[in-house]
């Protein structure tokens, strides 16, 4: 079977650097994408990585390494507005079935 | 605005009823999806479907009926509902790149 196992919740304080941490198992691999989603809200995609490395996009960089079946999210320079859930997906080799982790609950203090 | 947009909002019903839930999407995608979100925000792919034909079904109980009158509409219908269908469903759309969410429905089954 597939699993992707990412830590439930991180807290940290307005402008700190924050890791999220993703290690998954599955029969298949396209790619580990990344997606927020507020409270209340609809998850939005915030980065994808096919081939090992780092992709920045702002305050917020992915990074995947495809030999140890890892990933992690970076945030940096944390606001209160990133307060948020944030989940690692795989695609699959087949089709285009996204699988994602339980989220990683990350709140932000002043 | 281009979007996914699903309804109702909310949904609040009793036991063994039956409901459905439409969803619409506008940005041009082929492909369509249902995700279901538990009360711990664990995110499970239910349907998939590219160009109204179903591509992914997952271990769904067959009271779940997706729909797809065409590529651009993907309704779901609950037969016989039950506590444990209680979620937030998510309606999603992608072309061959990253899932874009509707504002899901958070259905209630008393």
């Amino acid at each position: 079977g597939q699993s992707l196992e990412q830590p439930s919740e991180v807290t940290a304080v307005e402008g700190a650097i924050v890791q999220i941490n993703c290690t998954y198992q599955t029969s298949g691999f396209y790619g580990l994408s990344w997606y927020q989603q507020h409270d209340g809200g609809a998850p939005t995609f915030l980065s994808y990585n096919a081939l090992d490395g780092l992709e920045e996009t702002g305050r917020f960089s992915s990074f995947l390494s495809r030999s140890d079946s890892y990933g992690y999210l970076l945030l940096q320079e944390l606001q209160m507005k990133d307060s948020a859930s944030y989940f690692c997906a795989v695609r699959e080799a087949a089709g285009n079935k996204l699988t994602f982790g339980g989220g990683t609950r990350v709140l932000v203090k002043p | 605005d281009t979007a996914v947009s699903q309804t109702p909002k909310y949904l609040v019903t009793q036991m063994g009823n039956d409901k459905s839930i439409k969803c619409e999407q506008n940005l041009g995608h082929d492909t369509m999806y249902w995700y279901k979100q538990d009360s711990k925000k664990f995110l499970k792919i239910m349907f998939s479907y590219n160009n109204k034909e179903l591509i992914i079904n997952e271990t769904v109980p067959n009271r779940f009926s997706p729909k797809s009158p065409d590529k651009a509409h993907l309704n779901l219908h609950i037969n016989s509902l039950e506590l444990g269908d209680s979620a937030v469903y998510f309606c999603a759309s992608s072309l061959r790149g990253p899932l874009h969410f509707g504002n899901g429905t958070r259905l209630t089954v008393t």
